[in-house]
């Protein structure tokens, strides 16, 4: 099984600064299956990147993915309020999907 | 627009069963793949079943398997998780979503807890 570890586990940055998440992979991962999702509080996960660097549907140009293999990243640029969320990395793998523990982005 | 609601949660005691649902719509569900993800309070997100667009095959996560039957009925468009043998552990919010690879669409969540 593989397992993704995501770093840091707190982002503390103020609005209009950009942020670089990781998430590594215990294997090497297929590009097409890594997929990043953002979570408010009480809120359902919303997909933001798939194939690792494709931008879903809606999701501004701010959020861009990156990254092969092992090593994958999320860049949002110019944080806005809203931005400030957790984010999950997931990849998909024999008919299952497995997640990274998280990122927490907050406001410094 | 594509719509996923699902239904069926609440309080119940260990040892119990509970089956959920989730209602699709907006979209031809017949063609699509199914998860389910849970999320215990406070926690990260933790895959659970996985199903077919035919409902062929079926996938589990080790923590359910054998506890945990997933299945659709693509005539209601309406995906299922019958649980069994509940847990304290299995207390979390129980999320539907749509797609194989990746989850495009997700449900709003149905909360499921487990306590005497």
């Amino acid at each position: 099984e593989i397992v993704l570890t995501q770093s840091p586990g707190t982002l503390s940055l103020s609005p209009g600064e950009s942020a670089t998440l990781s998430c590594r992979a215990s294997q090497s991962v297929s590009s097409s299956y890594l997929a990043w999702y953002q979570q408010k509080p009480g809120q359902a996960p919303r997909l933001l990147i798939y194939g690792a660097s494709s931008r879903a549907t809606d999701i501004p140009d701010r959020f861009s993915g990156g990254g092969s293999g092992t090593d994958f990243t999320l860049t949002i640029s110019r944080l806005e309020p809203e931005d400030f969320a957790v984010y999950y990395c997931q990849q998909y793998g024999s008919s299952s999907w497995t997640f990274g523990q998280g990122t927490k982005v907050e406001i410094k | 627009q594509v719509q996923l609601v699902e239904s069926g949660g609440g309080v119940v005691q260990p040892g119990g069963s509970l089956r959920l649902s989730c209602a699709a719509s907006g979209f031809t569900f017949s063609t699509y793949g199914m998860h389910w993800v849970r999320q215990a309070p406070g926690k990260g997100l933790e895959w659970v079943a996985f199903i077919r667009y035919d409902g062929s095959n079926e996938y589990y996560a080790d923590s359910v398997k054998g506890r945990v039957t997933i299945s659709r009925d693509n005539s209601k468009n309406t995906l299922y998780l019958q649980m069994n043998s509940l847990r304290g552990e299995d207390t979390a919010m129980y999320y539907c979503a749509r797609n194989w690879k990746y989850g495009d669409s997700w449900g709003q969540g149905t909360l499921v807890t487990v306590s005497s």
